[in-house]
């Protein structure tokens, strides 16, 4: 079955230190990958996606590439701010429909 | 256009009533998802529906929870007899399409369960 694995938090950072948040993923098929990102009592908002293998996915100064060969789509940030203090989530979708396989989400907190 | 709506925001129930947690999706969106957050966990597929259809209902439990979306009106989520450990985020998610994987799915803001 499908299955995201991405590090777990909490990330703690200074303002404008440079962001990894590392995520693998096993599907079948070729699935759409997704970053989600969730604020404090909130829903979750799409971040980025890429839905084809080299496909990079960019949003708001962050970004993810999707790597086939190492089966990862890392999510990157040059320079975060304390706005982007939120939890994040890698996600997939493969298949007829788009059922969504989620990780367990990263927290992000960032320190003046 | 107005986003993914779901109310209750927030609902409290004791061991034993019911819950019921209603989504309605965007606006010319015909396919609705719902899915659970457990406290310190990420979100999983429950259940997947077209109007008046269920697709998928792989994650829900067997026994308690059941889910409809009627041809007019709201998505429900139902779940009798609530016990602790179904307290969590249910959040509500809805497409334009489902034939294509890179259809996106919009989230509500989640409707937060707190069984007493």
């Amino acid at each position: 079955g499908n299955s995201v694995t991405q590090m777990e938090g909490p990330v703690t950072l200074s303002e404008e230190a440079f962001l990894t948040i590392n995520c693998t993923y096993t599907a079948t098929g070729y699935p759409s990958l997704f970053w989600y990102v969730q604020y404090p009592g909130e829903g979750l908002q799409l971040l980025l996606k890429a839905t084809k293998a080299d496909d990079k996915g960019s949003n708001k100064g962050f970004e993810a590439t999707y790597r086939k060969e190492t089966t990862s789509f890392h999510l990157e940030k040059g320079s975060v701010q304390v706005s982007d203090s939120a939890v994040y989530f890698c996600a997939l979708s493969s298949g007829g429909y788009q059922k969504v396989t989620f990780g367990i989400g990263t927290k992000l907190q960032v320190i003046p | 256009n107005a986003g993914v709506m779901q109310n209750p925001r927030h609902l409290v129930r004791r061991r034993g009533q019911e819950a019921r947690l209603r989504c309605s999706p965007m606006k010319g969106h015909s396919h609705v998802y719902w899915y659970r957050q457990l406290p310190e966990e990420g979100l999983k597929f429950m259940v997947y529906l077209q109007k008046e259809n269920i697709i998928d209902e792989s994650g829900m439990p067997k026994e308690r929870f059941s889910a409809e979306f009627p041809k007019e009106g709201p998505s429900i989520l139902r779940i009798q007899q609530v016990v602790r450990g179904d307290s969590a985020a249910y959040f509500c998610a809805s497409s334009p399409d489902s034939g294509r994987g890179t259809d996106t799915q919009y989230f509500g803001p989640g409707t937060r369960l707190t069984v007493l």
